[in-house]
Order: structure tokens, then C-alpha cells, then sequence
């Protein structure tokens, strides 16, 4: 079972917005503003797409945009295309001795 | 630009040990964190271990502790992780990733533990 929890799918039409929760506990979501959210295409590396909560680094669109409520953090996508579909992990660092913890991963489906 | 591509996966036996090794170009690899981060076939990210740009902090992931160990030799712009007494559930593709957030990632080396 993974430290932090993720939908195991999410699905949503060309166009629309689709949103893909993380949680965790005060020890690594709600007690730091250090999560990433990365996108794994079949048989790639992942690909970073938000780091600290909310900033999306140099080249990634501005359609995908990060934030956090608590516990809780949440990756959103808008304007879907088919491109975005694809296996969406957030991690988080963690006050634990393991350090670092990741979700367990939720798949896109374009519609 | 930044390349990470790591050599050194194979298929071993339960109880053996392997050294993966990842070669860094395109940054100054000794300005940097680095992590290995694994992902068993058909299942999800785990990080492994994480290193200081200077190697003096070291974590461990709580499966892998006592049994992987994580260094570098910033000369030779190299990241290594020896991995003894492997498991089956050690099996997965094994990547090298630039830290803090893993921002660059190498293509990955599979390590596969059966008898």
C-alpha cells in the first residue's frame, strides 16, 4: 500500500477538466510544500510536471496546474487532449526516515 | 543538455548482488541531489535512496535499508547503487533522477531476481 492515495483512474472528454487528488497526512502533504506531481507515458521515464505544490517547470503547459488543501493536495488538467493521457503519480518529502513517498498512481483515459 | 543513462541491470538470483551505475552529462552533476527511484513491472514508483551533492546525507528507503547502498564520485560525474542480498520483490526497473524534485530522469535499467 502506498504512503500517499490516489484514484485509481480518472477519465474525461477532449476539452474538458479533470482533477486528480493526492492524500496524505500532516507528516507529508499537510506538513509541506513539497509535492510533485510527475506523468508517465507507456514504457517512459516519467516526466516531471508540478514541483512545490504549485510551480510547473520550464516547457510544461500551462494547462496543467498544482495545489493543496490540508492534507490533501490535487493536480489539475484543462483543455484534456489525447496527449495527456497517461499514468499520473504526486510524491511528497516526508518527516518519516523514508524520505521521499510516492502515490500509488492514477490512469488517465481521454474519452 | 541534461542526459542521466544508467548501465548495470541484469538478471540475478536471490541472494546476489549487482552494482548499478548512472553517468551524468549536461549539468554540474556535483551541484546536485540525486535519487534512485524503482518501479516493479506493471506497478507503481517507489524511491529508493536519495544522496547530498557532497554525499555526506544518505536515505534510504525502509525495503531497501541495510541491504542497497547509494554513492558517488562527483570526479567521474557518476552516481552508483549497490544492491546485495536481492529479493524477488527487488525486481523492477531501476532509474537515476536529478533532485530535489526529480527534474531529469535517465532511461532506466531493468534488474530482474529469479532462480
Amino acid at each position: 500500500q502506498s504512503a500517499l492515495t490516489q484514484p485509481a483512474s480518472v477519465s474525461g472528454s477532449p476539452g474538458q477538466s479533470i482533477t486528480i487528488s493526492c492524500t496524505g497526512t500532516s507528516s507529508d502533504v499537510g506538513g509541506y510544500n513539497y509535492v510533485s506531481w510527475y506523468q508517465q507515458h507507456p514504457g517512459k521515464a516519467p516526466k516531471l510536471m508540478i514541483y512545490d505544490v504549485s510551480n510547473r517547470p520550464s516547457g510544461v503547459s500551462n494547462r496543467f496546474s498544482g495545489s493543496k488543501s490540508g492534507n490533501t493536495a490535487s493536480l489539475t488538467i484543462s483543455g484534456l487532449q489525447a496527449e495527456d493521457e497517461a499514468d499520473y503519480y504526486c510524491s511528497s518529502y516526508t518527516s518519516s526516515s523514508t524520505f521521499v513517498v510516492f502515490g500509488g498512481g492514477t490512469k488517465l483515459t481521454v474519452l | 543538455q541534461v542526459q542521466l543513462v544508467e548501465s548495470g541491470g541484469g538478471l540475478v538470483k536471490p541472494g546476489g548482488s549487482l552494482r548499478l551505475s548512472c553517468a551524468a552529462s549536461g549539468f554540474t552533476f556535483s551541484d546536485y541531489y540525486m535519487s534512485w527511484i524503482r518501479q516493479a513491472p506493471g506497478k507503481g514508483l517507489e524511491w529508493v535512496s536519495y544522496i547530498s551533492s557532497s554525499g555526506s546525507t544518505i536515505y534510504y528507503a525502509d525495503s531497501v535499508k541495510g541491504r542497497f547502498t547509494i554513492s558517488r564520485d562527483n570526479a567521474k560525474n557518476s552516481l552508483y547503487l549497490q544492491m546485495n542480498s536481492l529479493r524477488a520483490e527487488d525486481t523492477a526497473v531501476y532509474y537515476c533522477a536529478r533532485s530535489g524534485p526529480a527534474d531529469y530522469w535517465g532511461q532506466g535499467t531493468l534488474v530482474t531476481v529469479s532462480s
